[in-house]
Formats: structure tokens, C-alpha cells, sequence
């Protein structure tokens, strides 16, 4: 099926560890984007990218690194993980951004 | 940074009510996207509004864009329990790539 595919739906980490959260679209769309969402703070923006090789950071890109070496991928790096990324994390891809973006069903991530 | 406030956060209303929810900011966005998330799930794009005094319709839904492309609202006509959900305002810059999205509205629709 088409859309945005991300792995896992669900992990736990101990403070410190570091892990991958992969994010795949087969929708050929050039801009992707990480989100977290924490309960009454809506969706916050992590990093983006407006095509293979080019990314930037958003709100909150502390404690994160990406890398885009392909239109369809756009994996989410946690370099040592802590309590406060304890948190929901979604992935999005779009055309042209300005005309909407769809949305993995998401990674839940807790910290312990 | 641009913020978008987003008003009510919750509301919960009785099957056959109309309402609205508000997205008011202080930037001009170029575009001003709407979003619906259920639980477990990711946000789900409803519609764009790119005109300033823009309004769209969806069935039961209607959109509309100020004219000074800072604000936007949505209003359900004879609401049903199949809208509850939570929506979600976004605003683009021009270049579309970075969303700012808004708190969002708690819907709960009661039978």
C-alpha cells in the first residue's frame, strides 16, 4: 500500500541507549519531516528534509540526527536516549508541503 | 517562530449540534492545512486553504481561510459520533516545508 511506513510501533529504551526509528514513503514526494507529540503540546517539529541529501533542523533537534541518502528513506537517530524523549513520533512526507502532508501511524517511545 | 493557537482544546457535544473551532496566529501562512487523528493513529489531512477568504467544503465540514491568511476556522454542521477525533490546524511558510502546527481541538461527539 502507499504511504509512509515507519518501524517500530512500539520501543522501550534504557537512558543512554541509542536507536534507529526508520521512516519510509514510496510516494516519490521530496519533502519528509520528523514530528514528536507530547500530550497538550500538539505535533512539534524534529527535522526536515526537501530532498535526498539535504536536511535541516526544526523546534526541537536536540538529542536527534538525520540523514536523507535516498528519496524514500528518512531514519530518525537517537544518539543517547533520555526520559524527556519519552514521547510519540511521527513521520511525514509530502509533494509540496504547502498542499499537505501524510502521515505514518507512528512510533511510540518510552524512556526508562 | 510563528505559533498557532488553536481554541477550544476540548469540547464535547451532543449528536446534532453544530460547531467550531478556531486557528488564529499573528504570521501570515501560505497555506493553512487541517488535520483529524484518532487515537493509536497519525494525523489524516482533511483539506488546504490557500486563498486569503478561502472556503472550503467537505460534507458536514466547512473551512474557511481569513482574509489575512493569519487565521482559520472549522465548522461541523449536525455533528455525528463518527467526527470525534482530534483536530489539528497546521501553516505553511511559501516553501511548504516546514509545519507549525497548533495545539489541537479534542472533539468528543455523544449519541
Amino acid at each position: 500500500n502507499a504511504g509512509v511506513t515507519q518501524t517500530p510501533k512500539f520501543q522501550v529504551l534504557k537512558t543512554g541507549q541509542s536507536m534507529t526509528l526508520q521512516c519510509a514513503q514510496d510516494m516519490n514526494h521530496e519533502y519528509m519531516s520528523w514530528y514528536r507529540q507530547d500530550p497538550g503540546m500538539g505535533l512539534r517539529l524534529i527535522h526536515y528534509s526537501v530532498g535526498a541529501g539535504i536536511t535541516d533542523q526544526g523546534e526541537v533537534p536536540n538529542g536527534y540526527n538525520v540523514s536523507r541518502s535516498t528519496t524514500e528513506d528518512f531514519p530518525l537517530r537517537l544518539l543517547s536516549a533520555a526520559p524527556s524523549q519519552t514521547s510519540v513520533y511521527f513521520c511525514a512526507s509530502s509533494f509540496r508541503g504547502r498542499n499537505g502532508y501524510t502521515f505514518g501511524s507512528g512510533t511510540r517511545l518510552t524512556v526508562v | 517562530t510563528q505559533l498557532l493557537e488553536q481554541s477550544p482544546q476540548f469540547l464535547s457535544i451532543q449528536e446534532g449540534e453544530n460547531l467550531t473551532v478556531y486557528c488564529n496566529s499573528s504570521s501570515v501562512f501560505s497555506s493553512l492545512q487541517w488535520y483529524r487523528q484518532e487515537p493509536g493513529e497519525g494525523p489524516v489531512l482533511l483539506v488546504t486553504v490557500v486563498t486569503g477568504g478561502e472556503v472550503k467544503k467537505l460534507k458536514r465540514l466547512t473551512f474557511q481561510f481569513g482574509d489575512a491568511r493569519k487565521d482559520s476556522s472549522l465548522h461541523i454542521t449536525a455533528a455525528q459520533p463518527g467526527d470525534t477525533g482530534l483536530y489539528l490546524c497546521a501553516g505553511a511558510p511559501a516553501s511548504g516545508s516546514r509545519l507549525t502546527f497548533g495545539e489541537g481541538t479534542q472533539l468528543t461527539v455523544n449519541p
